[in-house]
């Protein structure tokens, strides 16, 4: 069964304006942590944040700010202020208990495409 | 100084044919895995090793190998290369502790081309 689920295959934001990409996540493990990639077409894998389930406030990182809704399970991406060079794939995933060896399952991704 | 360290970046080959791609990180972690990203962009896990000892193998036919000479290496080697096998695979570190980020660090990915 799949963990974590993006139901975004495709985004379109329109420059300097924010941008929220969805993200749902399935566990039973009490301890995890979401994570969000960006992969821009040049390929490489970039840790944009990171929110662990015991975390009391949301993370944020510059722009990127993550909307953790516990009892919903979701840990959704919000990109404020976004620029062209945030046009890339968006990966959500987590990571669960030491059992798992802490590896990250991750969603099936979502593009985005910044417009000028 | 690159942290996580991938060689070749691209390979193309025949099927049927054998081949490695090695995997280093400097950044002194614990933990370090293979991925394998597909056409359609999914990543999955294929392995995940702490101090050299193997810890997850998903559903990865045997003839994908890895080995681990030392923490700061994971080599992945392939045996009998199939047409479904090409795809882009990446190494990953992470430090292993009990609390905290658990970020783990990517390489660059080898493009892997199965002809």
């Amino acid at each position: 069964a799949q963990k974590i689920t993006q139901t975004q295959p495709g985004m379109f934001v329109q420059e300097k304006e924010a941008v929220t990409l969805d993200c749902t996540y399935d566990t039973s493990d009490p301890s995890y942590g979401l994570f969000w990639y960006k992969q821009p077409s040049s390929g490489e894998m970039i840790f944009l944040i990171y929110q662990g389930s015991y975390d009391q406030q949301n993370a944020t990182e510059g722009r990127y700010s993550l909307n953790f809704q516990k009892a919903r399970k979701s840990a959704n991406l919000v990109i404020s202020a976004s620029q062209l060079g945030d046009s890339a794939m968006y990966f959500c995933a987590m990571r669960e208990g030491p059992n798992s060896g802490y590896a990250l399952n991750f969603g099936k991704g979502t593009s985005l495409l910044v417009t000028p | 100084d690159t942290a996580v360290s991938q060689t070749p970046k691209y390979l193309v080959t025949q099927m049927g044919n054998d081949k490695s791609i090695k995997c280093e990180q400097n950044l002194g972690h614990d933990t370090m895995y293979w991925y394998k990203q597909d056409s359609k962009k999914f990543l999955k896990i294929m392995f995940s090793y702490n101090n050299k000892e193997l810890i997850i193998n998903e559903t990865v036919p045997n003839r994908f190998s890895p080995k681990s000479p030392d923490k700061a290496h994971l080599n992945l080697h392939i045996n009998s290369l199939e047409l479904g096998d090409s795809a882009v695979y990446f190494c990953a570190s992470s430090q292993d502790r009990l609390a905290g980020i658990h970020e783990q660090f990517f390489g660059p990915g080898t493009r892997l081309t199965v002809l």
